[in-house]
């Protein structure tokens, strides 16, 4: 999938825990992007990075946070503050042009109950 | 602001009979557009783009997909379908000239599931 890890590939919590999900990539890339996938809804922006230590809100920002403190490495929060936790999260990363296509993980489906 | 339509949820097509996923954009000025796919509880996987030049684009696994800037259409096509092409497709679409251009932002359709049919 690209040079992009995400782990744990399943993830199962309780309502009421922050959760912390991994991305990582070696693909040099300056940007990365968290995407969620319901069914039915495609993919929704959560947040994105074009450089280290700084990050943007996407669509869905809400009840998430993420932190950009190495190139390669952006992880994702889902917090207990996110009403509907339960989906399937995709991270993303590109080069710094915007003719470039962006390189996806496999995915952590977390399911929250 | 960009955005992204395809019209059919789901699509059928018999083996060997050749497909079309149909995708629809909509942004203020020359837009860059891509199609990925995806196999059940997997990333995405690209499969070809338009960003200028020839409207026919060639890709992977023997798809292409064809630009018309009067249609704002980018249709994904195969002349013989393949069991194996069985999955999830997605149309995106980014506006170079867009509010979002910098951070390279895209749009995604909802997604088009394709069965092909042994």
């Amino acid at each position: 999938d690209g040079g992009i890890t995400q782990s744990p590939k399943y993830l199962f919590r309780k309502e009421g825990q922050n959760v912390t999900l991994s991305c990582e990539q070696n693909l040099n890339h300056d940007a990365m992007y968290w995407y969620r996938q319901d069914p039915g809804q495609g993919l929704r922006l959560i947040y994105y990075s074009q450089i280290v230590n700084d990050f943007q809100k996407g669509d869905i920002a809400e009840g998430y946070s993420v932190s950009r403190e190495k190139k390669e490495s952006f992880p994702l929060t889902v917090t207990s503050a996110q009403k509907n936790p339960t989906a399937f999260y995709l991270c993303a990363s590109t080069e710094g042009q915007g003719w470039r296509e962006q390189y996806f993980g496999p995915g952590t489906r977390l399911t929250v109950t | 602001a960009q955005s992204v339509a395809q019209p059919e949820d789901q699509v059928n097509v018999a083996e060997g009979n050749p497909l079309t996923v149909k995708c629809t954009y909509s942004v203020s000025g020359n837009p860059y557009l891509f199609w990925y796919v995806q196999y059940p509880n997997r990333g995405l996987q690209f499969l070809l783009k338009y960003i200028t030049g020839d409207n026919l684009v060639k890709g992977s696994y023997g798809f292409e997909a064809e630009f018309n800037k009067s249609q704002t259409s980018f249709h994904l096509k195969k002349p013989s379908a393949l069991v194996s092409d069985s999955a999830l497709y997605f149309c995106a679409v980014r506006d170079p000239a867009g509010p979002g251009a910098g951070s390279y932002q895209l749009t995604f359709g909802k997604g088009t599931k394709l069965s092909v049919i042994p």
